[in-house]
């Protein structure tokens, strides 16, 4: 299973909004309504942000946001704070029992 | 609240096989609907699914580790284990145990990790 395609790097000033996009197939993104986002700060495990393309789990902001369009999935994150630098993964399942992740975006509040 | 330990050698020699152990807190393993899950972390790279494990000992693998891997559980000791043979230095990475809901395939709780090193 090849890697889901994320942008390297993304930016924005605070205040600002920025969406992170998140590419695969239709044997997976396309596929299947099973896209999650998560957020890694360095030393830190990643945390779920976003489950089944755009459902929030309880604690996290509204600033954070999901949706899909096809093959490409897309986190939205709105009024950047300066503690939302960090990586950003997503993933989905791939059919079979299978799940997939993207090669990260590295945030960078401005 | 659950939490989520893994451990284990943080040094392993190549062609010797990996084993990490993750032990579940604040909650029974055996509670139906979650899949107990293990993920790795290449250094500087992204996350690769490496399998689960459900209460019952239903599997499934990455197929591109699949002829490498094993992961078992221990209900009794509120566990679960990955065994990853022949590894070499390709293998080192951080490696960590997360819980996953009834096949929805979002890991809703991870442990903090533990780097596996591969070297002589």
């Amino acid at each position: 299973q090849s890697a889901l395609t994320q942008p390297p790097s993304a930016s924005g000033s605070p205040g600002q909004s920025v969406a992170i996009s998140c590419t695969g197939t239709s044997s997976d993104v396309g596929g299947y309504n099973y896209v999650s986002w998560y957020q890694q700060h360095p030393g830190k495990a990643p945390k779920l942000m976003i489950y089944e393309v755009s459902k929030r789990p309880s604690g996290v902001p509204d600033r954070f946001s999901g949706s899909k369009s096809g093959n490409t999935a897309s986190l939205t994150v709105s009024g950047l704070q300066a503690e939302d630098e960090a990586d950003y993964y997503c993933s989905s399942y791939a059919g079979s029992n299978l799940v997939v992740f993207g090669g990260g975006t590295k945030l960078t509040v401005l | 609240q659950v939490q989520l330990q893994e451990s284990g050698p943080g040094l392993v020699k190549p062609s010797q096989t990996l084993s990490l152990t993750c032990t579940v807190s604040g909650g029974s393993i055996s509670s139906g609907g979650y899949y107990w899950t293990w993920i790795r972390q290449l250094p500087g790279k992204g996350l690769e699914w490496i399998g689960y494990i459900y209460y019952s000992g239903s599997t499934s693998y990455n197929p591109s580790l699949k002829s490498r891997v094993t992961i078992s559980i221990a209900t009794s000791k509120n566990q679960f284990s990955l065994k990853l043979s022949s590894v070499t230095a390709a293998d080192t990475a951080v490696y960590y145990c997360a819980r996953s809901w009834n096949l929805r395939w979002y890991f809703d709780l991870w442990g903090r990790g533990t780097l596996v090193s591969v070297s002589s």
